[in-house]
């Protein structure tokens, strides 16, 4: 079934740990966006893609990098992880038209 | 950047009323305007959207208008339900490479 997924759904990690964050989808499209959304607030952009090897920062990018190898795959590391990354982590893709969100990735810092 | 504001942040109606949220933007040149659904630690899904072209758009009990000269753009839910009960999120983008979000409305829906 064609769909957004993300690994893990749930992630708790000490301080100073790089972690990665997995988004995968079956649709084939070509626009990807990692956000960071605490519980019912805003969704806060980090880094999107329009196609393979293409990247962009958003206003959060700064403590976190994204690559895209594949056009289905699209990991976001976090080098250092700190308590103020705690947050939801909420991946989506496009290609014209709607965005799709994954499920999210609750990510809990200690 | 583009700068999306929403109000109400809560809003709560009688089950059968109309619920209304506003958002405005700042960049003339944004031209996509999608809504969003998010029931409590569920993913976001689009409920409706209108590009800059359009000034109104409806699917059966949800509308949305825009006005494109004011660069404010609203959401209109008729004959609300229970299961209405969820944050609703506004974005602005522009040609769909970058989405920036409102700040989100809590609707309650009273039965």
């Amino acid at each position: 079934e064609a769909d957004i997924y993300q690994t893990p759904r749930y992630l708790v990690i000490g301080t100073g740990k790089k972690i990665t964050l997995e988004c995968s989808q079956t649709m084939g499209h070509d626009k990807m966006y990692w956000y960071q959304q605490d519980p019912g607030m805003e969704l806060h952009l980090i880094h999107y893609s329009y196609g393979v090897n293409s990247t962009e920062k958003g206003d959060l990018s700064s403590e976190s990098t994204v690559s895209r190898i594949r056009t289905e795959h699209f990991p976001l590391t976090l080098e250092s992880a700190r308590p103020s990354h705690t947050s939801q982590y909420l991946c989506a893709s496009r290609r014209v038209g709607e965005q799709y969100f994954g499920p999210g990735t609750r990510l809990t810092v200690t | 950047g583009e700068n999306v504001e929403q109000h109400p942040s809560t809003l709560s109606v009688q089950e059968g009323d109309s619920a209304v949220i506003k958002c405005t933007y700042s960049d003339s040149a944004s031209n996509y305007f999608p809504w969003y659904k998010q029931e409590l630690g569920k993913r976001p899904q689009l409920i409706i959207d209108i590009r800059s072209n359009v000034g109104e758009k409806k699917d059966q009990r949800i509308a949305v208008t825009l006005n494109k000269t004011a660069k404010h753009f609203s959401l209109h839910i008729t004959e609300t339900q229970p299961e209405d009960s969820a944050v609703y999120f506004c974005a602005a983008s522009i040609t769909g490479n970058q989405f920036y979000f409102g700040t989100g409305t809590s609707l309650t829906v009273i039965p």
